[in-house]
């Protein structure tokens, strides 16, 4: 069973921000949300992880609602580098648990549309 | 410097043959991982090692055999290669078990004639 649902495709503009949701209605109290990328023949890209708050780095924000049951992934300006698969996980922190916890879903296609 | 590399990046071989594939990782993390991303592109993770210790072994069948002479290094073996086989495989590292801030390699596409 997957732990996550995301949408399998989705359109944003160059420029403008982009917003991908994920769903993980049964995530633990321990678990955090990751996101991950992979562009078109390449290794998949860590981005962004947290546990409740709010997270921003140089690539991303993580936007997780307070019951922790979704959470979505925003790139604030979305360039035409940024059309990937975009990956959302649930895992534990250091231990993964187990090859569930490092198991990557379908994902969403990001087109970012010039 | 590339922080985990692979080699080969492609490999086209014959049914039967016995295949490596190499990876090293200069970050000086700890855990290892392979991962299978089939024509589906669906990545499932095949095995983790930390400290060169076999953590996970995903039910994948006996023929692939990995091997960690250190902890900078995880290689695949494969014998007696299916054309099931043919797929991207993925070396990945992590400072501790888990995916926070796991890096990957560039993937070796492996095709099995």
């Amino acid at each position: 069973d997957a732990k996550t649902t995301q949408p399998p495709s989705m359109d944003c503009a160059e420029g403008r921000a982009a917003n991908l949701p994920c769903n993980h209605s049964t995530i633990s109290g321990n678990e955090y949300v990751y996101w991950y990328r992979q562009i078109h023949s390449q290794g998949p890209q860590y981005i962004i992880h947290g546990l409740k708050n709010n997270e921003t780095n140089e690539m991303a924000s993580l936007i997780i609602t307070e019951d922790r049951k979704s959470s979505t992934l925003i790139l604030p300006h979305a360039t035409l580098r940024d059309t990937a698969v975009y990956y959302c996980i649930v895992s534990l922190l250091y231990s993964g648990g187990g090859a569930d916890g490092l198991t990557f879903g379908k994902g969403t296609h990001l087109i970012i549309q010039p | 410097d590339t922080a985990v590399s692979q080699t080969p990046k492609y490999l086209v071989t014959q049914m039967g043959n016995d295949k490596s594939i190499k990876c090293e990782q200069n970050l000086g993390h700890d855990t290892m991982y392979w991962y299978k991303q089939d024509s589906k592109k669906f990545l499932k993770i095949m095995f983790s090692y930390n400290n060169k210790e076999l953590i996970i072994n995903e039910t994948v069948p006996n023929r692939f055999s990995p091997k960690s002479p250190d902890k900078a290094h995880l290689n695949l073996h494969i014998n007696s290669l299916e054309l099931g086989d043919s797929a991207v495989y993925f070396c990945a590292s992590s400072q501790h078990q888990g995916l926070a801030e796991a890096f990957f390699g560039q993937g070796t596409r492996l095709t099995v004639v």
